[in-house]
């Protein structure tokens, strides 16, 4: 089964730029979307399609995807973007959402 | 705006079928715009997408839940259900109803119905 690897953990200081990626075989075939979830909150959908956003995401949000790795990138990092991060992909031989494991923005 | 709902019994004991209902409010679920899914996570852990049903009644499952898992559509109710048969404490969790535009990923979200298996 398709498996997408995230770090578990990144940190960054108020102002500063965050990058969390997912690799997995073949990206640059597939479209991946990016997650948002605060505790106790269900997800909310950051990114789609590689880079594009939603209404209501700042653009603060970017998202790129090349080779085997996409990257979501949060600009200008603030003390509410702290959360867990999603990537996700559909895996086409076997018709099915499959998500990362999730990676903990901290906020320094 | 679409808003889902989910509701549930909150228990399910061991071996039993869990059921679930998600009630669409702001749009049609004969729409052919939307895929209607259910992602669950367990606690403390990440998201695990279950499976979609669309408007012509196509279902699409998790490999790893194929078998137990059944995804429905009430049109005239405007609701969509999910069963999973013989659950364990391993299903233990929060579950999601979501609507999807295609690839777009999921775009709406239900806040969440906790389920525990217990005896």
């Amino acid at each position: 089964s398709f498996v997408l690897t995230q770090p578990p953990s990144v940190s960054v200081a108020p102002g500063e730029t965050a990058r969390i990626t997912c690799g997995g075989p073949n990206f640059e075939s597939k479209s991946v979307n990016w997650y948002q979830q605060k505790p106790g909150q269900a997800p909310v959908l950051v990114i789609y399609y590689d880079s594009d956003r939603p209404s209501g995401i700042p653009e603060r949000f970017s998202g790129s995807n090349s080779g085997n790795t996409a990257t979501l990138t949060i600009s200008r990092v603030e003390a509410g973007d702290e959360a867990d991060y999603y990537c996700q992909v559909w895996d086409s031989t076997s018709d099915h959402w499959v998500f990362g494991g999730g990676t903990k923005l901290t906020v320094l | 705006q679409l808003q889902l709902q989910e509701s549930g019994p909150g228990l399910v004991k061991p071996s039993e079928t869990l059921s679930l209902t998600c009630t669409v409010a702001g749009g049609s679920i004969r729409s052919s715009l939307y895929y209607w899914g259910w992602i669950r996570q367990p606690p403390g852990k990440g998201l695990e997408w279950i499976g979609s049903i669309y408007e012509t009644g196509t279902t699409y499952y998790h490999p790893s839940l194929k078998g137990r898992v059944t995804i429905s559509m009430d049109t005239s109710k405007n609701q969509f259900s999910l069963k999973v048969a013989s659950v364990t404490a391993a299903d233990t969790a929060v579950y999601y109803c979501t609507a999807s535009e295609a690839a777009q990923g999921h775009g709406y979200w239900g806040q969440g119905a906790l389920l525990i298996v217990s005896s």
